[in-house]
C-alpha cells in the first residue's frame, strides 16, 4: 500500500538546522509531489512548501522560503525537508504528504491537494 | 491560531450524528469548493476522508461533506468509538499562504 515513513525525532538547539526524511513506496514516487506540513504545539496545521520529485521544482510558503529547503532523491524515493535557524517556536511535528492534485488559483498561487501522510517527526529546538 | 475556525471538541454517543463546522472567510472556503478533511486517529498518521468538498473514499461511507457560504461541514453517521480522534478541514486559499487548516476538532464518543 502506499505509505510514507519519516525519521526519527530531533532534539537541536537554537540556532542549529534539521533534516527529515520521508521515504515513499507503494505508488510512483516520480510522479507526485510531497508537501511538508507541520503541527506546533497548541497550533493548528500549517502547509510549508511542495517540492516534486521528477524534476526537483519546490513552492515554498512564504513564512518559510529563507530558512527551509525541499529536495528529493528519486534513486532512493525519498524526500527531504531541511530547516535552518531554527528557533524554540520551530518546535513542532513534521509531516510529509503525498500531492495527488495540483490546481492553479487566481493569485498566482498553486493549491496542492493532499492524501497520503507520513507518520511524522517530532522536532525539539531547546 | 489557524485561519478556519472549527471547534476544539464535539462529542456524541454511539450510533448519533455529529457535525463539526469549519468557517473560513470569502478568500478560502467561499471562494473554493477545494476543502478536504482528514482524520486524525490516536497513534497512526492523518489520512484524508473527503475532498473537493464532498468526495470520499469508499473507507469513509459514514462520513460526508458540505458546505454553505464560507462555512464547510463534516457529518459523521452512526458513531463508533474507533472515530474517537481529531478531525482537521482545510482549504485552498487566496491569502499568504494557498493551502490553510483549521485548528482541529477532537471528537469524543461517550
Amino acid at each position: 500500500q502506499v505509505q510514507l515513513v519519516q525519521s526519527a525525532a530531533e532534539v537541536k538547539r537554537p540556532g542549529a538546522s534539521v533534516k527529515v526524511s520521508c521515504q515513499a513506496s507503494g505508488y510512483v514516487f516520480a510522479t507526485y509531489g510531497i508537501n511538508w506540513v507541520r503541527q506546533a504545539s497548541g497550533h493548528g496545521l500549517e502547509w510549508m512548501g511542495w517540492v516534486k520529485p521528477s524534476n526537483g521544482k519546490t513552492d515554498y510558503s512564504q513564512r518559510f522560503q529563507d530558512r527551509v529547503t525541499l529536495t528529493t532523491d528519486t534513486s532512493t524515493e525519498t524526500a527531504y525537508f531541511e530547516m535552518r535557524d531554527l528557533t524554540s517556536d520551530d518546535t513542532a511535528i513534521y509531516y510529509c504528504v503525498r500531492g495527488y492534485q495540483i490546481v492553479e488559483l487566481p493569485s498566482g498561487r498553486r493549491y496542492y491537494g493532499m492524501d497520503v501522510w507520513g507518520q511524522g517527526t517530532t522536532v525539539t529546538v531547546s | 491560531q489557524s485561519a478556519l475556525n472549527q471547534p476544539a471538541s464535539v462529542s456524541g454517543s454511539p450510533g448519533q450524528s455529529v457535525t463539526i463546522a469549519c468557517t473560513g472567510t470569502n478568500s478560502d472556503i467561499g471562494t473554493f469548493n477545494l476543502v478536504s478533511w482528514y482524520q486524525h486517529l490516536p497513534g497512526k498518521a492523518p489520512e484524508l476522508m473527503i475532498y473537493d468538498v464532498r468526495t470520499r473514499p469508499l473507507k469513509f461511507n459514514r462520513f460526508s461533506g458540505s458546505k454553505s457560504g464560507n462555512t464547510a461541514s463534516l457529518t459523521i453517521s452512526g458513531l463508533q468509538p474507533e472515530d474517537e480522534g481529531h478531525y482537521y478541514c482545510s482549504s485552498a486559499s487566496n491569502g499568504d499562504t494557498p493551502i490553510v487548516f483549521g485548528g482541529g476538532s477532537k471528537l469524543t464518543v461517550l
